[in-house]
Parts: C-alpha cells; sequence; structure tokens
C-alpha cells in the first residue's frame, strides 16, 4: 500500500514570498490533517478534514495560511505572505476515519525555510 | 489547554532498556500514543493504548499507563541501535485530534 506523499521535500523562500504545499493521503482514508513542527517541537495540527470539509481549524493562522481539498482527495496548503517564524516542517496525515481508525499514518514532510 | 511533556533526552547502551516517561494534561483522552520519529521522516505509530487499560506488551515494547496520575511510560527491551530516534507521546484531546509532546530523544550506544 502506498503512503502518504507530500511535495516537495524541501522549499526555501524569503518572507513576504508565497509557497503551497501538496499531499496526496493514503487511497481511501477519508481523513486528512495537516500538522506544523517547529524545530525542537511536537507536532501542532493546522487544520483537519474530513473528505471536503473542514472538521478543524482552530490552530490555523488564517491571515496568511490556507487550505483546501478539493473533491475529498488530495490537498494543498498554502502560506501567503510568509514569516521567519514560519520555518517548520510541514506534515501531513491521513486516516480511515470514523470511531474504528486511531492511527494516523504521516507522510514524510516538507522542511520550509524562510530567508 | 492540554498539554502533555517529556523528557528530552534518553542514552542507553544496546541491549539496556530504555523507559520513555510521558505526563498528560487532559483527563478526557480515550487513546494515549507512541509515535517514533527518524531523522528526515514523517512519525511512525509504534502502539496506543486505551484509558480504561494499564499495560499494553506488544513484542519488545510494553506500554504502562497510570491514569491516576497522568503518566505514561514506553518501555523498549533489548535496545537496538535501530532504535535510536525521538519519540513522541500523543494524546487524543477530540475527535481525532492528537495533541503531541515535544519528543524524547533516544540515543542508543554500541
Amino acid at each position: 500500500e502506498a503512503g502518504v506523499a507530500q511535495s516537495p521535500r524541501y522549499k526555501i523562500i524569503e518572507k513576504r514570498q508565497s509557497v503551497a504545499f501538496w499531499c496526496n493521503p493514503i487511497s481511501g482514508h477519508a481523513t486528512l490533517y495537516w500538522y506544523q513542527q517547529i524545530l525542537g517541537q511536537g507536532p501542532k495540527l493546522l487544520i483537519q478534514f474530513q473528505n471536503n470539509g473542514v472538521v478543524d481549524d482552530s490552530q490555523l493562522p488564517k491571515d496568511r495560511f490556507s487550505a483546501e481539498r478539493l473533491k475529498g482527495v488530495d490537498s494543498t496548503l498554502k502560506i501567503q505572505p510568509a514569516k521567519l517564524e514560519d520555518s517548520a516542517v510541514y506534515l501531513c496525515a491521513s486516516s480511515l476515519g470514523g470511531t474504528g481508525s486511531r492511527e494516523q499514518f504521516f507522510g514524510p514532510g516538507t522542511r520550509l525555510t524562510v530567508l | 489547554g492540554e498539554d502533555v511533556e517529556q523528557s528530552l533526552f534518553l542514552s542507553v547502551r544496546e541491549g539496556d532498556s530504555s523507559v520513555i516517561n510521558c505526563t498528560y494534561t487532559d483527563s478526557s483522552s480515550t487513546y494515549l500514543y507512541w509515535y517514533k520519529q527518524e531523522p528526515g521522516a514523517g512519525l511512525q505509530l509504534l502502539t496506543y493504548i486505551f484509558s480504561n487499560m494499564d499495560m499494553k506488551q506488544d513484542q519488545r515494547l510494553t506500554v504502562l499507563l497510570n491514569k491516576k496520575d497522568k503518566h505514561l511510560s514506553l518501555r523498549i527491551a533489548d535496545t537496538q541501535t535501530g532504535d535510536s530516534a525521538i519519540y513522541f507521546c500523543a494524546d487524543n484531546s477530540g475527535y481525532s485530534t492528537l495533541t503531541f509532546g515535544k519528543g524524547t530523544m533516544l540515543l542508543v550506544s554500541p
């Protein structure tokens, strides 16, 4: 079974530029998550989708971050404009969804450096 | 808000047992998890325990849960150099939302 795919793996941009990350979850997984992992910290949930609807985006900085999951499969996370403190690894995860599916499967992440 | 705390670093010799500790504050957590992260990789689920259990064993891994003290531990028996990684404790504070600790870096020396 193919895992969660993310691209790009690395991105370096200057502050105030825009950037987008892409995630392809495991086939059949209804729930998709985006996490931000700052160096030395655990992952922090940014947004959770159930199919193409948003379940939780309470920790998403909506003035600069946006995410969508059109058609309930792939997802993109965008930052516009980027700040220095956005430097982090952005992890995408997916799960089957529903009360029986406890495991979240993580992609390798996109490492963003903002200069 | 919910908080998950872990010690930051543990160093052991190959063949010894490793014990990684975690405390959490959310008394409504129903599942508690241990994830492993190797350099440059995403997180891999190692094991999880339901909150009405106090112990779970899975090959070399033993999870102990003290719900009264909100304390979770992961014991790795016969630790190998390939176990060197960062280990994250997490609890689910919502429907499936995970709150992670900062991670414990385990270094296994030969």
